[in-house]
């Protein structure tokens, strides 16, 4: 079974520093991950895919099958970035999809 | 922009009453999904639907069921409610599996409370 972990579950830096939310996943095959991000009072919505290779908001995120890790990076830290943070998995042809725990990331201004 | 629309921001239940938490969105997606959000335990799967009366179990489906007769609506239901369902209930929509990459879309919410 498809196993996310996000190993932690509140996360505080300070605005201009760089910021490391870490997601470790299990799955022998070739998965898709994602991140999604929920504002206070927000919907939970698609901040980025790893099949894109893109930088949304100024966050990255590669995919690495060696460590088996989809860390979101950001080099500059802005308060509009606190939120709850969910890394995501799915397989290709499936539905569903199997979310973190979750990290609550508070930048401290 | 696509919308899914749950009945309900905020219910409150008794210990044993059936309750229905209702999500319809407006983009003809396919595939229909209902999650149970925690705090430390992320969001978890309850059921899930790609078709018209077509469902299948989540990891939690114990306690709950539900019922899609229409494309665009897909219910979630509390046979008797207990307090351990006092949660936050997430719906979800996506087109079709091709399409992951646009995301799932979320509803706002309902946030249940069992007393």
């Amino acid at each position: 079974a498809q196993r996310v972990t996000q190993p932690e579950k509140l996360l505080s830096v300070f605005k201009g520093a760089p910021v490391e939310l870490k997601c470790n996943y299990s799955y022998s095959g070739s998965p898709e991950l994602f991140w999604y991000v929920q504002y206070s009072r927000q919907r939970l919505q698609l901040l980025l895919r790893h099949i894109s290779r893109e930088s949304i908001k100024g966050f990255t995120a590669d995919l690495n099958k060696g460590e088996t890790s989809f860390h979101l990076k950001k080099p500059f830290a802005q308060e509009e970035d606190s939120a709850m943070y969910y890394c995501a998995l799915t397989i290709q042809g499936a539905q569903k999809l199997v979310f973190g725990q979750g990290t609550r990331l508070t930048i401290n201004p | 922009d696509v919308k899914v629309t749950q009945s309900s921001r905020y219910l409150v239940k008794r210990t044993g009453e059936k309750v229905f938490l209702e999500c319809v969105q407006d983009m003809d997606h396919e595939n229909m999904f209902w999650y149970r959000q925690d705090p430390g335990l992320g969001l978890r799967l309850i059921y899930f639907s790609y078709d018209v009366k077509m469902k299948e179990k989540g990891d939690i489906p114990e306690g709950y069921s539900v019922s899609r007769e229409k494309k665009e609506r897909f219910s979630l239901i509390l046979e008797s409610a207990s307090t351990n369902q006092t949660s936050m209930y997430l719906c979800a929509s996506i087109l079709d599996p091709g399409h992951k990459e646009y995301g799932y879309t979320f509803g706002s919410g309902t946030r249940l409370t069992v007393v």
